[in-house]
């Protein structure tokens, strides 16, 4: 079956140390998204991905950075310079059309920073 | 860009319809209205879009006002599982590089 696989499920770092997040998707989707997620809030966009080797910052991209070489990836790492990196952490992808844009999100990748 | 407003939280019998609003007061000709729900510690689930016309399908139907300022999404029969926040969105931007802006939703509680 298609869909978009996050690794690892839950994570635990220390302060300082940088963290990358995977993302893995086999829907054929040409964009690709990771979105924040902290308790009791709605998601914020960090990253976004419109086709290979391309991507631009969303609305909190301070202290992440993105790689967009396969179609199919979109890993996000967290560095130390994200002040309050302990989050909700959610991939999603869509399709490239001229209407709609229907995003099909993985199961997520809970960070905790001690 | 085009806000939208949900109230905070809900209840609903289980088994009864479940109608769900929201405001999106500014929203522009070109785009869309999207719903999606989030069971707790889980990635959002797509359950339905529309532009103009109302919209159903499996999950649920959407009815967009005429002037487009507001919409409800409606569960026809809801069931404990359907117990998520759900999320109304308008999309910003246009083609798929549009970027889905998640407000804090709507918290649907069924009860039995």
């Amino acid at each position: 079956d298609g869909g978009i696989t996050q690794s690892p499920k839950y994570l635990f770092r220390k302060e300082g140390q940088n963290v990358t997040l995977s993302c893995e998707q086999n829907l054929n989707h040409d964009a690709m998204y990771w979105y924040r997620q902290d308790p009791g809030q709605g998601l914020r966009l960090i990253y976004y991905s419109q086709i290979v080797n391309d991507f631009q910052k969303g609305d909190i991209a301070e202290g992440y950075s993105v790689s967009r070489e396969k179609k199919e990836s979109f890993p996000l790492t967290v560095t130390s310079a994200q002040k309050n990196p302990t989050a909700f952490y959610l991939c999603a992808s869509s399709k490239k059309n001229s209407g709609a844009n229907v995003l099909t999100f993985g199961a997520g990748s809970r960070l905790t920073v001690l | 860009d085009a806000k939208t407003t949900q109230p905070p939280s809900m209840d609903c019998a289980e088994g009864r319809a479940a109608n769900l609003p929201c405001n999106h007061s500014t929203i522009s000709g070109n785009e869309y209205v999207y719903w999606y729900r989030q069971i707790h510690s889980q990635g959002p689930q797509y359950i339905i879009h529309g532009l103009k016309n109302n919209e159903t399908n499996e999950m649920a139907s959407l009815i967009i006002t005429e002037d487009r300022k507001s919409s409800t999404l409606i569960l026809p029969h809801a069931t404990l599982r359907d117990t998520a926040v759900y999320y109304c969105i308008v999309r910003v931007g246009s083609g798929n590089t549009g970027k889905l802006i998640f407000g804090q939703g709507t918290t649907l509680q069924v009860k039995p």
